[in-house]
């Protein structure tokens, strides 16, 4: 049973460039998040979607980024025009539906260096 | 210009020995608590949790206790190998959140055992 896949585990991006984060949940798993980390700090939540639809998406700039999790295919994080400040290891987690407990399965990040 | 990096709390042990990792959280409305382990280059995974109906939780090597009158959380680790060196983040849930998946996590703790 394959974990949460996501890809690129690399990127890098100029500025003014566009990213695109992929992320596919484990088997079975309907709900997706993601998560922003920083060199040395802990993980920021960033957006937590269901199929086709955003639950929660308070941890998101307001600007440039957006995210879908569309009926068919993987999550997107997309980062449009972005800037050094945006380098970060960004995270997706997935867990089952209806899930009670805080235990999330992670991927292993994409890490995106923004030149 | 320069940057400052922040410098994560260290907890260096020998093997064999106990480890006690120590949390403050300041979210009084906080009712689910939780242990994340980060492997270098890794994603988190889920150690331990524990709701705030509870002040012990016990698992396999790993004990968590919560004392809410002082907004503390340990994660101890019995009988500490070399396989557990890694960054410990505790996590925790709002009791108005959307999701259990939507979590603040600390800074984290590096642990480094010495065989």
């Amino acid at each position: 049973n394959a974990g949460v896949m996501q890809n690129p585990r690399h990127l890098v991006r100029r500025r003014g460039q566009e990213a695109r984060l992929r992320c596919s949940p484990m088997k079975g798993h309907s709900h997706v998040y993601w998560y922003r980390q920083l060199p040395e700090e802990g993980l920021k939540f960033m957006v937590y979607l269901q199929k086709e639809n955003i639950i929660d998406e308070s941890g998101m700039p307001k600007e440039r980024f957006s995210a879908e999790f569309p009926k068919e295919g993987p999550s997107i994080l997309r980062i449009q025009q972005v800037v050094r400040g945006d380098s970060a290891a960004y995270f997706c987690a997935s867990s089952p539906f209806g899930h009670d407990t805080g235990e999330l399965f992670f991927g292993e990040g994409s890490r995106l260096t923004v030149l | 210009g320069e940057s400052v990096g922040l410098h994560l709390p260290t907890l260096s042990v020998q093997e064999g020995d106990n480890s006690i990792i120590n949390c403050a959280y300041s979210n009084s409305a906080s009712d689910y608590f939780i242990w994340y382990k980060q492997e270098s280059g890794k994603g988190p995974q889920f150690i331990i949790d524990i709701r705030s109906n509870m002040d012990k939780r016990q698992g396999q090597r790993v004990t968590v206790l919560l004392n809410k009158t002082v907004k503390h959380l340990s994660l101890q680790i019995a009988a500490t190998q070399p396989g557990d060196s890694a960054v410990y983040f505790c996590a925790e849930k709002d009791a108005g959140g959307t999701s259990y998946g939507k979590l603040t996590f600390g800074q984290g703790t590096i642990l480094t055992v010495h065989p």
